[in-house]
């Protein structure tokens, strides 16, 4: 399986701190996407990092890349309430048109 | 940005009854859709690979003739769900690949919600 995987599965922290996610994946990858979704809701884009990039900021959100270890990391700074849902990395393999979704990691963030 | 619809949104249906759901890319061209299945409290997982005016590619383990895939445009692929069962229950969303000068990445739909009674 392509699929990457997040850790850790669950985070679970206080208003106002940070959060980090790591993503890890198999294969060489065109770019590496960052997904959230809310509680039986649909996927939000975050955040879309290319192969030749290492860092991606977006507002509150940082995205770092190591092709060299296959990995991502999202960091979500100064964390809300509101920033409480699911977060799924989605690689696609250079040679294929797929994407793979990673486990996700569930957040939640206490007011 | 490019947009992705999916139509409907939710949908409840009896057991053995068909669903048609609707993958539409708005503003752009998509040779390739992908539909994917996603189970409560677990991650997306592809179900099969959508190319304009040619045949679905399914992964390992979907069938086929339960889930029949039709891109008939390069801007509408829809995926029914024949004969559902309660088990077929999911969320089911789609995407469409955008390929361009520099640029080849997946844009996702906001998902529908199938309940099979």
């Amino acid at each position: 399986s392509q699929q990457g995987e997040e850790d850790p599965q669950a985070l679970s922290i206080q208003e106002g701190e940070n959060a980090t996610m790591n993503c890890s994946y198999k294969t060489s990858i065109n770019n590496l996407q960052w997904y959230r979704q809310n509680s039986g809701r649909g996927l939000v884009h975050l955040i879309l990092i290319r192969s030749n990039e290492r860092e991606k900021h977006s507002g509150r959100l940082r995205v770092t890349l190591d092709t060299s270890k296959k990995s991502s990391s999202l960091l979500i700074t100064a964390s809300r309430a509101a920033d409480t849902a699911s977060y799924f990395c989605a690689t696609d393999a250079w040679f294929g048109n797929q994407f793979y979704f990673g486990t996700g990691t569930s957040l939640t963030v206490i007011p | 940005g490019a947009v992705v619809s999916q139509h409907p949104s939710r949908v409840i249906c009896k057991s053995g009854t068909s669903v048609k759901i609707e993958c539409r890319s708005l503003d752009f061209q998509a040779t390739t859709m992908f539909w994917y299945r996603q189970f409560p409290k677990q991650s997306l997982m592809l179900m099969a690979t959508s190319n304009e005016g040619s045949k679905a590619t399914y992964e390992q383990g979907v069938e086929k003739d339960k889930f029949l895939i039709n891109h008939a445009s390069l801007t509408l692929s829809t995926l029914t769900v024949t004969s559902a069962h309660p088990e077929d229950s999911s969320f089911y969303i789609c995407s469409a690949r955008v390929r361009g000068a520099g640029t080849d990445t997946q844009y996702f739909g906001p998902g529908t919600r199938l309940t099979v009674l």
